[in-house]
């Protein structure tokens, strides 16, 4: 099985600051790699899929970047709403896999 | 507007068995697979099942190969998992997903969610 790990864990951040949570994959998953925003107590929400492709409805704030092993999500401005645990998801081989999430506080 | 309703979930003793459902709207079955997706209280996300749109492929996480069943119903636009043999590890919210392929390499991401059904195996 693919492992995916995140960096950091969690992180505290103002409105307004760049945010960036790094995605390793233990193999390479090409470009398959997704992330999810989850609020508390909601279901996640597609953000980003090919590691680099913004979903339909998604502000523009968010970006993806990477191939192979190692990825990024940016927030270039932090906003109230974006504050929730990211996950990053491989899609490369099965079992398909997510990373152990990224909780971004408010600081 | 795609809508994804999940339900059948409960507490059940170590050992029981239950059925989730998902209803699904808005969107045919024809050409999507569906996917569960579960989350233990306070903890990360796990995949657990997989269907093909034609209901004749399906993919299982180890852990509950031989113990959960999923099955879709195109006609009525369900999906469901069938979950035997419960654990206490098998507590968590589950989520049934619809799975899209998107950009050129057809990436598998799961596009739309329901709001999830709390399953409590416990004695």
């Amino acid at each position: 099985d693919i492992q995916m790990t995140q960096s950091p864990a969690s992180l505290s951040a103002s409105v307004g600051d760049r945010v960036t949570i790094t995605c390793r994959a233990s193999q390479t998953v090409s470009m398959y790699l997704n992330w999810y925003q989850q609020r508390p107590g909601k279901a996640p929400k597609v953000l980003i899929y090919a590691a680099s492709s913004l979903q339909s409805g998604v502000p523009s704030r968010f970006s993806g970047s990477g191939s192979g092993t190692e990825f990024t999500l940016t927030i270039s401005s932090v906003q109230p709403e974006d504050f929730a645990t990211y996950y990053c998801q491989q899609s490369y081989s099965s079992p398909r896999t997510f990373g152990p999430g990224t909780k971004v506080e408010i600081k | 507007e795609v809508q994804l309703v999940e339900s059948g979930g409960g507490l059940v003793q170590p050992g029981g068995s239950l059925r989730l459902s998902c209803a699904t709207s808005g969107f045919t079955g024809v050409g999507y697979w569906m996917s569960w997706v579960r989350q233990a209280p306070g903890k990360g996300l796990e995949w657990v099942a997989t269907i093909k749109e034609d209901g004749f492929e399906k993919h299982y996480l180890d852990s509950v190969k031989g113990r959960f069943t999923v099955s879709r119903d195109s006609a009525k636009n369900s999906l469901f998992l069938q979950m035997n043999s419960l654990r206490v590890e098998d507590t968590a919210v589950y989520y049934c997903a619809r799975e899209s392929r998107k950009a050129l390499i057809a990436v598998a991401v799961w596009d739309y969610w329901g709001q999830g059904t709390l399953v409590t195996v416990s004695s």
